[in-house]
């Protein structure tokens, strides 16, 4: 089947450190891969994407790097900021096809000043 | 475009009482799906349709829930009767691609 499974959270950082949510996924044949994020009060949006192996998604300074060797998409940064504070999903679809993503339990983020 | 309009936008009920929350997707987006947000459970797909036409229901937890699609612009969840674990935070998302646009949900707390 296709699955999701992220690192389990609450993450807490102080400001500028370095940041990485593991994500690995399984699934049928070649999906694209997605991060999402949720601001307070808000719904989620697009952060970034990939859709083939060794695709690099970029975004807000976010990356996440397609590796299919591994079934893996974490999400990094070099240098978080308080805003980022928010709960970050790992997301799958299916090849090219539209219709549902499948999401992970995504993972809290607090960056304390 | 206003993105996806979710009304209304907190919701508070009795328990047993019939609840409706609705959404208007993006223009021109083809595909609306219903989430559920809760602490224990995360995000939950409920429903999804494509050109207003269901194509997978089984997340609807209940017979107590339904939802409709009458015309691309619309669609309405439905609980009837409702009850205190319904209370969640409930999202509809559109898209026309594989990125789906989400709106800022309906927080429902039934009592």
């Amino acid at each position: 089947g296709n699955s999701v499974t992220q690192m389990e959270g609450p993450v807490t950082l102080s400001e500028e450190a370095f940041l990485t949510i593991n994500c690995t996924y399984t699934a049928t044949g070649y999906p694209s891969l997605f991060w999402y994020v949720q601001y307070p009060g808000e719904g989620l949006q697009l952060l970034l994407k990939a859709t083939k192996a060794d695709d690099k998604g970029s975004n807000k300074g976010f990356e996440a790097t397609y590796r299919k060797e591994t079934t893996s998409f974490h999400l990094e940064k070099g240098s978080v900021q308080v805003s980022d504070s928010a709960v970050y999903f790992c997301a799958l679809a299916r090849g090219s096809t539209l219709g549902r993503l499948y999401f992970g339990r995504g993972t809290q983020l607090t960056v304390w000043p | 475009d206003a993105g996806v309009i979710q009304s209304p936008r907190h919701e508070v009920t009795e328990m047993g009482q019939e609840v409706t929350l609705r959404c208007k997707p993006i223009s021109g987006h083809d595909y609306l799906f219903w989430y559920r947000q809760t602490m224990m459970r995360g995000l939950e797909l409920l429903i999804y349709f494509n050109n207003n036409v269901p194509i997978d229901d089984s997340g609807m937890p209940e017979d107590r829930f339904s939802a409709k699609m009458p015309n691309a612009s619309f669609s309405t969840l439905k609980i009837q009767p409702s009850e205190p674990r319904d209370s969640a935070v409930y999202f509809c998302a559109s898209s026309s691609s594989n990125i789906q646009y989400f709106g800022a949900g309906t927080r429902l707390s039934v009592l």
